[in-house]
């Protein structure tokens, strides 16, 4: 069984320039959840989308964005970046909302 | 009050011994419960997950759930270097309807 896939695995961006992560969760979950990870703040729950709407959301600014599509993959954007939007993007997806989350293997954005 | 505490460690331990790590929470309405290990670089990955009070276990890993103390610990019997790694708890909260993970706690196994 295919585990969580989240595309691309590294990325560098410019300050200013915006981004868009991907991620393809485990068949049959409709659960798909975006996370930030720093080592200062740790994992910072970005937005939870489940059906095609967004269920829930973290305190990040607007330039965050998200959606999922009717297959339950999930994109994120982050426009105009900052310095301190570097960090290790994780995509987790479960069954339910309430069920086990199994995470990928992250998207690592530098922004210079 | 953070919603989920753990103390951050370093916790170190002599291979063989029992590895206790220790997670607490804020939200009495709380449902489900988690423990992920994170190497260094890499994603978490789910070790146990409880949703009752008591013990489950899983080959070396116990996990143990007290809903009326809000507490909740995973054990690593026979601890092996490969264990070396970040433990982070994760709880399910009902009344945000999200995971809420603590900060981790990284733990040591010296050979």
């Amino acid at each position: 069984k295919a585990g969580v896939t989240q595309t691309p695995r590294y990325l560098i961006k410019t300050r200013g320039q915006q981004v868009t992560l991907s991620c393809s969760p485990i068949s049959g979950h409709r659960s798909v959840s975006w996370y930030q990870q720093t080592p200062g703040q740790g994992l910072q729950f970005l937005f939870e989308y489940f059906s095609e709407t967004q269920r829930n959301k973290g305190n990040f600014p607007g330039r965050f964005s998200g959606r999922q599509f009717s297959n339950s993959r999930s994109e994120m954007n982050v426009s105009t970046l900052e310095l301190g939007d570097s960090a290790l993007y994780l995509c987790a997806s479960s069954l339910t909302r309430e069920t086990e989350a199994f995470f990928g293997q992250g998207t690592r954005l530098t922004v210079v | 009050q953070k919603e989920v505490e753990q103390n951050s460690g370093p916790l170190s331990v002599p291979e063989g011994a029992i590895a206790s790590l220790n997670c607490t929470y804020s939200d009495r309405g709380s449902q489900s419960f988690f423990w992920y290990r994170q190497y260094s670089g890499k994603s978490p990955e789910l070790i146990m997950s409880i949703y009752s009070n008591g013990d489950k276990e899983d080959g070396r890993f116990t996990a143990q759930l007290n809903k009326a103390s809000q507490y909740v610990s995973l054990l690593i019997r026979d601890s092996q270097p490969s264990d070396s790694a970040t433990y982070l708890c994760a709880v399910f909260t009902s009344g945000t309807y999200k995971y809420i993970f603590g900060t981790g706690t990284r733990l040591k196994v010296l050979a």
